[in-house]
Order: structure tokens, then C-alpha cells, then sequence
């Protein structure tokens, strides 16, 4: 089982519908959760973390937690083309042998359709 | 404004030689980071340093190296022993290393081979 695992997509969501991004992760000792968003050609850019089960919201971005399910997930409300972008899952993982470190997900793209 | 720069953004390198990636941040932050980032696959880790004068390798650190000689300085050599160099590497910073210390990235610098 891969360490933080997301769907890679592409995810098509409608110009002003709710898209739905997941991500589960393997260590139950997690405890930092991280969204970025990667445009195509440039770096990835925090855009929400959560640390505590429940939702957290930021204007028109939710990230859920599920510490129990091992399940973190952000919500983009009325999406717009702007949003279409890659978005990478980032999780702190506890290795046996090593530092704690963080894991990111291959990342899903997603793609706003007008 | 305060930020991460990675210097040059483009870079070509030889067979048999070595070149080397340039990582400032003025962002007072204690602990940076070098991913590496091929297509389809998520951020690997490379090197990172915890505080100046310390670094510790990560997933991948063969045929690279790093130094850590100021706070705002974390350069990364790509050795010839690196068979493989093509692809977009990132430098990341965060506060402290940390679990809930979100990384912050600069724009990346794409290498590949002559």
C-alpha cells in the first residue's frame, strides 16, 4: 500500500459545481495534512492544511479529515476554470528507520469545464 | 517581499558533469528541503536540513549532494554519478522541521541532459 494515495484523474467537473478532490493515507500516526495546487510548468502553492478531524474552510475551499478512516479530501466550491490545476495531498509520515517526513500523493488533475 | 528563489530556472547538463542548483530564502526559516519531481510521479525527497550546518539525506539522495553553510543558503549538486538528472527539482522551506509546519516552495528549476 503506497504511503498517500490519490486518484490521478483527470477529474472534469462543471464551471460552478462543487469538486471533490481524495486522498487516503496508510500511517495512523499522522498528524499534518496538506493541499497544494500545482498549475502545469510551475511549483506547487499551499493553498489549506488541517490537523484536527472535522472541516476546516477558506473561502471557497474545505478540507475534511477523517483521522479514523484515514481519509483527507477538499472540497472546491463554485469551481472556476482558474481551479483547473493539479492538486497534491501531502501527509507527515513516521518511517520505521528515519525522521518524520512529509509524503506527498502523486496528485489529482483537475479540469473545470466552462 | 519575502521568498524562496531558485536559481537558474533552466539548466543543461553535460555527460560527466556536475552542476549546481541555487536555493535563497529570506524567510528566516530554519529547515529546507530538495524534491525531485518526474511526470506521473509525486515529489521525492532528496536532502533536507534542519537547522544551518546539518543535512540529512532523504529517499533519493544518491548522485546528489548539499550544503547548509548559512540559514538562507541550501545549494544541491547534481553529480555524474546521477545517471538519471532530467527532471523538475524543487526547494522547499518551513519554519521549523516540524510536522505542522507547512513547506513553502520556490519556482523550481528544470534540468536535463546535453
Amino acid at each position: 500500500q503506497k504511503e498517500v494515495e490519490q486518484n490521478s484523474g483527470p477529474l472534469s467537473v462543471p464551471e460552478g459545481a462543487i469538486a471533490s478532490l481524495n486522498c487516503t493515507y496508510s500511517d495512523r500516526g499522522s498528524q499534518s495534512f496538506f493541499w497544494y495546487r500545482q498549475y502545469s510548468g510551475k511549483s506547487p502553492e499551499l493553498i489549506m492544511f488541517i490537523y484536527s478531524n472535522g472541516d476546516k474552510e477558506d473561502g471557497r475551499f474545505t478540507a475534511q479529515l477523517n483521522k479514523a478512516s484515514q481519509y483527507v479530501s477538499l472540497l472546491i466550491r463554485d469551481s472556476q476554470p482558474s481551479d483547473s490545476a493539479t492538486y497534491l495531498c501531502a501527509v507527515n509520515i513516521f518511517p520505521q528507520n528515519g525522521n518524520e517526513k512529509l509524503t506527498f500523493g502523486t496528485g489529482t488533475r483537475l479540469t473545470i469545464i466552462p | 517581499d519575502g521568498g524562496i528563489t531558485q536559481s537558474p530556472k533552466y539548466l543543461f547538463r553535460k555527460e560527466g558533469q556536475n552542476v549546481t542548483l541555487s536555493c535563497e530564502q529570506n524567510l528566516n526559516h530554519d529547515a529546507m528541503y530538495w524534491y525531485r519531481q518526474d511526470p506521473g510521479q509525486g515529489l521525492r525527497l532528496i536532502y533536507y536540513s534542519q537547522i544551518v550546518n546539518d543535512f540529512q539525506k532523504g529517499d533519493i539522495a544518491e548522485g546528489y549532494s548539499v550544503s547548509r553553510e548559512k540559514k538562507e543558503s541550501f545549494p544541491l549538486t547534481v553529480t555524474s554519478a546521477q545517471k538519471n538528472p532530467t527532471a523538475f527539482y524543487l526547494c522547499a522551506s518551513s519554519r521549523q522541521y516540524y510536522s505542522n509546519q507547512p513547506q513553502h516552495f520556490g519556482d523550481g528549476t528544470r534540468l536535463s541532459i546535453l
